[in-house]
């Protein structure tokens, strides 16, 4: 088990243009989390994946995002027109979940780092 | 609202010396805590979490932090840093029996810095 991981890194991007970002989950998982952190704030809460079923968004994710988890495997979450407000470090989780309840522990990716010029 | 304050963007102590990061949170039912850790260039990772039971949690490394509900408090201490718990530090908070995943709410972080 190699953890969660993510690429890219690092982006950057101007003004304008689509990029995407792919996580790969801990194998096991069924949930997978994806959350935007901007500087000198903790993760926000963007959408979840229960399986392959995308369950919840937040108000935070416009309709210039969007998210899939193909297969219950692997996610991408796709920015299209970019905005220099997206500019923020995208961390994806995933986890272990019963139906119901989310105390369970979620394990972190090192996260996407955009910059949006 | 739920929300969760960490009171300290920073706390700078000297190796060995005790620490304590505050985390206050403000919720209308019962709530599962959390601490995650993020170490220089490395993902969020759980510290430890307080579920039921003991309102004194232990990690594996020294760090420990006490359920207050009367005080709606989670703070983490630990009696002797070493340089490498340089890291920042999240307090989280989720509500009992929620059916949303939004709720998941993180506090702003607590960066630690260890001085020789």
């Amino acid at each position: 088990d190699t953890g969660v991981s993510q690429d890219p890194r690092h982006k950057i991007t101007k003004r304008g243009q689509n990029v995407t970002f792919r996580c790969d989950p801990i194998s096991e998982h069924n949930r997978l989390y994806w959350y935007r952190q901007t500087l000198g704030q903790g993760p926000e809460f963007l959408t979840y994946f229960q399986n392959e079923a995308q369950l919840e968004k937040s108000r935070l994710l416009s309709d210039r995002f969007s998210a899939e988890r193909p297969k219950g495997s692997f996610s991408t979450l796709e920015i299209q027109r970019t905005e220099q407000g997206d500019s923020a470090m995208y961390l994806c989780a995933s986890s272990w979940g019963l139906a119901g309840s989310f105390e369970e522990t979620q394990y972190f990716g090192p996260g996407t780092r955009l910059l949006v010029l | 609202a739920q929300s969760v304050t960490q009171l300290d963007s920073q706390v700078p102590v000297f190796e060995e010396a005790p620490v304590e990061l505050r985390c206050n949170y403000s919720s209308s039912v019962s709530v599962y805590l959390f601490w995650y850790v993020q170490y220089p260039n490395q993902g969020l990772q759980l510290l430890l979490k307080y579920l039921s039971g003991s309102t004194l949690v232990k990690s594996i490394n020294g760090f420990e932090a006490e359920f207050n509900k009367s005080q709606t408090s989670f703070h983490l201490r630990k009696p002797s840093v070493h340089i490498s718990d340089t890291a920042e530090y999240f307090c989280a908070v989720i509500l009992i029996r929620t059916s949303s995943a939004s709720k998941i709410i993180f506090g702003s972080g607590t960066r630690l810095s260890i001085r020789p």
